[in-house]
């Protein structure tokens, strides 16, 4: 009940395309499910994040989209470029812990 | 706002050394401050919360006596590797907690 599961595990787009990644989870009582980015060698940057009480967030060109029935949460990338080539990560918590549970990644790499 | 830097960004030790890893939150306080180890091409796996004043609580696995965690202070938090041995070397992660959580760049640890 723990797990977030995220899939794909690599995904390769072409420069300007849309980049989805998508990720499920158990617990409904998680109520915060942040985006991380992470590049080699360094530590996971906030993206963006959505709380379960909209369905949609969007942050310049990433978008977060919340089905709470499905218990599923995905990131779009628009107009993917190859500085995006990175590793991100999916994550759920609890507000009142924010311990959190964080997917297995996706290493996304964009073709120029 | 909201930086968290650690030091030293890499480390090379002899096995059977200690090493400490510094975190610290530049601009805000943190109550709680996080732990995480990272294999190559794996996602985060926490090891223990850190409160301010008070012990660690450790995951599951994670041995209190090999992995000794002190968060002397509102901005800082420390993760010492005792005897460190070859099987420790990896990617060591912290964060700080504030609204969410916000992530050092990382320290790798080579234990030769």
């Amino acid at each position: 009940q723990q797990q977030v599961k995220q899939s794909p595990q690599s995904l390769i787009v072409q420069k300007g395309g849309i980049s989805i990644i998508n990720c499920a989870y158990e617990n409904t009582a998680f109520d915060y499910f942040p985006w991380y980015q992470q590049f080699p060698g360094k530590g996971p940057a906030l993206l963006i994040a959505i709380r379960p009480d909209v369905s949609e967030k969007k942050e310049g060109r990433f978008t977060i989209s919340f089905n709470k029935s499905a218990k599923q949460f995905s990131l779009h990338i628009m107009d993917s470029q190859p500085g995006d080539s990175a590793t991100y990560f999916c994550a759920a918590t609890f507000s009142g812990t924010y311990k959190y549970i964080f997917g297995t990644g996706t290493r996304l790499k964009v073709l120029a | 706002g909201a930086v968290v830097s650690q030091h030293p960004s890499r480390v090379i030790c002899k096995s059977g050394t200690s090493v400490k890893i510094e975190c610290r939150s530049l601009d805000f306080q943190a109550t709680t401050m996080f732990w995480y180890r990272q294999f190559p091409k794996q996602s985060l796996m926490l090891m223990a919360t850190s409160n301010e004043g008070s012990k660690a609580t450790y995951e599951q696995g994670v041995e209190k006596d090999k992995f000794l965690i002190n968060h002397a202070s509102l901005t800082l938090s420390t993760l010492t590797v005792t005897s460190a041995h070859p099987e420790d070397s990896s990617f060591y992660i912290c964060s700080a907690l504030l609204s969410e959580q916000f992530f050092g760049p990382g320290t790798r640890l080579t234990v030769l």
